[in-house]
Parts: C-alpha cells; sequence; structure tokens
C-alpha cells in the first residue's frame, strides 16, 4: 500500500525558515518523480515543485522566486521541501504527492495527508 | 501558464441525479487532463486521467469527456459521498501544471 507521510509543518514568523519532510512507502519511490502541492486555507490547489526520481532535475512555481529548494534522499525514502525566507502568503496545507507513472506526466495518484504551514507574527 | 477555469463555481444537485461539471483550458491541452475530487479534511482523490481514463477503483458513475479546450466531468446516479468539490488540473505543457479553481458539488 502506498502511503505519504509529510511533517515538519507548524507556526513560523515572516522571515522565516522550515523544512518538509515526506516519508513514502509502499512502492519503488527512486523510480517516481515526486512534488509538493499546497493549499491556501478554503482555497485551492496550487503546485509548489517537481523533483525528477533521481533528483537531478526539478522545477519551482515562479511565485516562490528562488526561496524554495526540492530534494530526495532516495537511500531513506523521504522527499524535502527546504522553505526560506517565508511569507503570509506561503499560509497553507502542504502535500507531497507522487506521480501516477514512471514516465513523468505531472499528474498525482497518491497524496499525503498534509503538512499545515502558517507564516505570522 | 495555462489558465484552467471550472465552472459552475458551486453546484446544486438532488440524489440520484446526474452533475455535469466544466473545465476549460486558456489553450489547448490535447487530452492531458486530469479531475480531482476533494472532501473536507482529506487529501485530493485522483478520479479521472487522459481526460477519460478511471483511476484504479473509481467507479463507473464518473466520467471524463472532452479534448483540447473543453473538457467534462460527469457524475451519474449522484450518491451521498459524491458531494465534495471537484479539480481539473492539465498536465500538457509544464511548468507550471496548473489546477482549475474547483467546483463544489453540492446536495440540493
Amino acid at each position: 500500500e502506498v502511503q505519504l507521510l509529510e511533517s515538519g509543518g507548524g507556526l513560523v514568523q515572516p522571515g522565516g525558515s522550515l523544512r518538509l519532510s515526506c516519508a513514502a512507502s509502499g512502492f519503488t519511490f527512486s523510480n517516481y518523480a515526486m512534488s509538493w502541492v499546497r493549499q491556501a486555507p478554503g482555497k485551492g490547489l496550487e503546485w509548489v515543485s517537481t523533483i525528477s526520481g533521481n533528483g537531478i532535475t526539478t522545477f519551482y512555481a515562479d511565485s516562490l522566486e528562488g526561496r524554495f529548494t526540492i530534494s530526495r534522499d532516495n537511500s531513506k525514502n523521504t522527499l524535502y521541501l527546504q522553505m526560506n525566507s517565508l511569507r503570509a502568503e506561503d499560509t497553507a496545507l502542504y502535500y507531497c504527492a507522487k506521480d501516477k507513472f514512471l514516465e513523468w506526466l505531472l499528474f498525482f495518484d497518491y497524496w499525503g495527508q498534509g503538512s499545515l504551514v502558517t507564516v505570522s507574527s | 501558464e495555462i489558465v484552467m477555469t471550472q465552472s459552475p463555481a458551486t453546484l446544486s444537485v438532488s440524489p440520484g441525479e446526474r452533475a455535469t461539471l466544466s473545465c476549460r483550458a486558456s489553450q489547448s491541452v490535447s487530452f492531458n487532463l486530469a479531475w480531482y475530487q476533494q472532501k473536507p479534511g482529506q487529501a485530493p482523490r485522483l478520479l479521472i486521467y487522459r481526460a477519460s481514463t478511471r483511476d484504479t477503483g473509481v467507479p463507473a458513475r464518473f466520467s471524463g469527456s472532452g479534448s483540447g479546450t473543453e473538457f467534462t466531468l460527469t457524475i451519474s446516479g449522484l450518491q451521498s459521498e459524491d458531494f465534495a468539490v471537484y479539480y481539473c488540473q492539465q498536465y500538457n505543457k509544464w511548468p507550471p501544471p496548473t489546477f482549475g479553481q474547483g467546483t463544489k458539488l453540492e446536495i440540493k
């Protein structure tokens, strides 16, 4: 059974940093691109970032302006999102999500339960 | 960036009836369109990909159609568990893959 379990969220002041983790199990983690998708309170879904299965290639939403870094440790089956210079508008539930197919198409068949990030003073 | 527009924002339908949800892309996405269902407090669930292919375990009452810029999700014989928010997402041209703003399907 595929499982994605996020952790690392919390309350942080504007300008602060946070690192999210997503522990994966139930599939060959290194074979699949992984992504972060966020959802602000009461709002829709917004793609944040994607990393290839081997960790070499990454993509980011323009709105992040270089403040976030996605990475993965395939030996630990874990995905990460390092978030720096956080702003109030980054407040959201952050989901990690798995690509459905080996050839990364960027639609998602499994999602974690989400990790809440709140940026506030 | 491809903009996805869903309509209506809210749809009120009685149990047992049919619901038709629409999604429009600002440019052609071919057949590269997915639909997700999200219930309160839950993560999104993939329902449909490649515009019309049901994901594993998705009931046959869910069907998708369309290509290019116009897509439809139809839910026939609505059941109580189907009342949720539905999102479309294009994955034809990325980054970024983009989502619609969602349609809330509520009980009439």
